[in-house]
């Protein structure tokens, strides 16, 4: 079982419409989870972070974390044409030695 | 300036060369990591360091070496480079302390021919 797995995608949403990506882990013990933003050929941008059970808005995003049921997930309102790319959910965990490990990560298309 | 810097950001070799790619970082942080990048593939983690004298292998180190030469500085080498070396690479750091964010340099694209 991966650490950290995501749908590669990709997903595809009308503009305007609400893009939701998720994202599971294996560590009960995770504490610190991000989500990150990438273009292509272009280095990883976090966007979000999130430490505790909830939700946790920025701006059009929302990042969402619960822990008992292992997973987190990113709310993406209002989607637009520049918010194609590929999402990367990545977790740091007690268990997993406090290295940061990501998933496969989510592409998301938005289509005009 | 960056705030963690990659050299070079290209770089074309051939099979059996020995190259190194290096990384330093501006923020102070104590952990240091090296991710490869092939499509569909995601990041996947080559070796980790949380301090100068701390060396750790992720889950992809064979045929990769790597050297913590100073906190600011983690290098990543290829003994004998091979074509499926070909890839993507990344350096990143992260603090550990209430806000452990990682920040990416911009990559090396590697290319062994």
């Amino acid at each position: 079982q991966k650490e950290v797995e995501q749908n590669s995608g990709p997903l595809s949403v009308p503009e305007g419409a609400i893009a939701s990506l998720n994202c599971t882990y294996s560590d009960r013990v995770s504490q610190s989870f991000f989500w990150y933003r990438q273009y292509s050929g272009k280095s990883p941008e976090l966007i979000m972070s999130i430490y505790s059970n909830g939700d946790k808005e920025d701006g059009r995003f929302t990042a969402q974390l619960n822990k008992a049921s292992q997973y987190v997930s990113l709310l993406i309102r209002d989607s637009q044409p520049s918010d194609s790319a590929t999402y990367l959910c990545a977790v740091i965990s007690w268990g997993g030695g406090n290295k940061l490990t990501f998933g496969t990560g989510t592409q998301l298309k938005v289509e005009l | 300036d960056a705030d963690v810097t990659q050299t070079p950001r290209n770089r074309i070799t051939k099979t059996g060369k020995r190259i190194m790619l290096e990384c330093s970082q501006t923020k102070g942080h104590d952990r240091m990591y090296w991710y490869r990048q092939d499509p569909g593939l995601g990041l996947r983690l080559i070796y980790y360091s949380f301090d100068v004298k701390d060396i750790n292998k992720g889950e992809i180190s064979d045929g990769y070496s790597v050297s913590r030469q100073a906190q600011a500085k983690f290098s990543l080498s290829l003994e004998s480079a091979i074509p499926n070396q070909t890839a993507l690479y990344f350096c990143a750091t992260n603090g550990n302390g209430e806000r452990p964010e990682a920040f990416f340099g911009q990559g090396t694209r590697l290319t062994v021919v």
